[in-house]
């Protein structure tokens, strides 16, 4: 299985301030098609997870501009120009190229 | 919009067997892959099985398999998990969610509570 981590696991941040969250994967991610299978989702409290970035840095419908995504191969960023308070939650990372799907441990971002 | 609800969950005792359902609305579903993924209480995100748009080609996480049988009725715009044998480590939150074409995982439902416990 490809093992996803993320660092920090843990992110106080200020509002109004930048974010960033790193996450490896334990190969890489570049499927046969070519493309890479790295997307992030936002589960803020008592929600269900929500896609905002697909394909590395590819935003979702409805995503702010502030989110955006970066990397290639084994390493990858997800970072947040200007945070703010409807950003507090946990962050996955997670890849798309191979069964089983696997998450990263996620990243509590907290002001 | 798309619109995924699932429902089924509740408390099994360990052995027991539960199907869990999940409406789907808001887009075409029959071309699309479906998945179930689960969240223990406090935990992080596990991918459980996907199952194809015509339903014929189905995958399990390791931990499932042979447990737990993934199904559609696109018809119905209906995906299913049937879950067989529960353990106690099964409990958690499981969420049906969308397997868009290159965004993968990408509208997911609000989840339902399954807890197996004598």
């Amino acid at each position: 299985d490809i093992v996803m981590t993320q660092t920090p696991l843990s992110s106080p941040v200020t509002l109004g301030q930048p974010a960033s969250i790193s996450c490896r994967s334990s190969e890489s991610l570049v499927h046969s098609n070519g493309k890479t299978y790295l997307n992030w989702l936002q589960q803020r409290p008592g929600q269900p997870p929500r896609l905002l970035i697909y394909k590395i840095s590819n935003r979702f419908s409805g995503v702010p501009d502030r989110f955006s995504g970066s990397g290639a191969g084994t390493d990858f960023t997800l970072k947040i120009s200007r945070v703010e308070a409807e950003d507090v939650g946990v962050y996955y990372c997670t890849q798309g190229k191979q069964f089983p799907y696997t998450f990263g441990q996620g990243t509590k971002l907290e002001i | 919009e798309v619109q995924l609800v699932e429902s089924g969950g509740g408390l099994v005792q360990p052995g027991g067997s539960l199907r869990l359902s999940c409406s789907a609305s808001g887009f075409t579903f029959s071309p699309l892959w479906m998945h179930w993924v689960r969240q223990a209480p406090g935990e992080g995100l596990v991918w459980m099985s996907r199952i194809t748009g015509d339903g014929t080609v189905t995958t399990y996480a390791d931990s499932v398999r042979g447990r737990f049988t993934i199904s559609r009725d696109n018809a119905k715009s209906t995906l299913y998990l049937q879950m067989n044998s529960l353990r106690v480590e099964d409990t958690a939150v499981y969420y049906c969610v969308r397997g868009g074409i290159d965004t993968e995982l990408d509208y997911w439902g609000r989840g339902t509570l399954v807890t197996v416990s004598s």
